[in-house]
């Protein structure tokens, strides 16, 4: 069974560019969750997609960041336009039932550099 | 302060000894989860335990939960190189309603040969 996947695994972009990063979780997992982690600091939470729902992004830093997860399947995460402070480790998650009760399943990261 | 603060965040030890990291969180929570991430990977889930629970083993890993201190902490036997790598704990943060698990900063390890 593959796990998650995360595509690109490293971008490098110049500040005011737009990237979009793409991650595709574990099949028939309806939770898909984003976190960052910056300059070997913690990891951060993002937003908590269930299905194609939203359930939770009180994490976005702010409205330069858009995610989506059309359909219910793989997500994306856009940053328009980048910013230094962008600069960063980008995971994605996924699980079956919630992290109230199991674990999380991380893809590789996606290594965002903004010059 | 983080939901779940590891403490050391920096730890050197030679193969073969035991390696113990520990963690506090502020909030109530139904379980206390560990990760470990070996450089330039994704994270990797090592053992969850429940509230109600005070010690879970999982091979060499050893983890302790006190709910009335708000701390656990994960005890790793008879340490080898392999074992290098970055470990957080993660709890679903109760206090907040958010269904995502909060991580620290993680402690790193380095097991030296």
């Amino acid at each position: 069974e593959a796990g998650v996947t995360q595509f690109p695994s490293h971008s490098v972009i110049e500040k005011g560019q737009t990237v979009t990063l793409r991650c595709d979780p574990i099949s028939g997992h309806d939770n898909l969750y984003w976190y960052r982690r910056v300059m070997g600091k913690e990891i951060k939470f993002l937003l908590h997609f269930v299905k194609e729902s939203k359930q939770d992004e009180s994490g976005m830093p702010n409205n330069r960041f858009l995610a989506e997860r059309t359909g219910g399947t793989y997500s994306t995460l856009k940053v328009q336009p980048a910013e230094l402070e962008d600069s960063g480790v980008y995971f994605c998650a996924s699980s079956l039932q919630g992290a109230e009760t199991g674990e999380l399943f991380f893809g590789e990261g996606s290594r965002l550099t903004v010059l | 302060s983080q939901q779940g603060e590891e403490d050391p965040q920096a730890l050197s030890i030679q193969e073969g000894e035991n390696a113990t990291m520990n963690c506090s969180y502020k909030t109530s929570i139904n379980n206390l989860q560990w990760y470990r991430q070996n450089s330039g990977r994704g994270l990797v889930h090592l053992i969850l335990i429940r509230s109600n629970e005070r010690e879970k083993h999982s091979g060499r890993l050893r983890v302790t939960l006190d709910t009335s201190k708000k701390s656990s902490s994960l005890l790793i036997t008879a340490s080898r190189a392999a074992d290098t790598a970055s470990y957080f704990c993660a709890t679903p943060d109760r206090g907040t309603g958010r269904r995502a698990l909060t991580f620290g900063s993680g402690t790193r390890l380095q097991v030296q040969p």
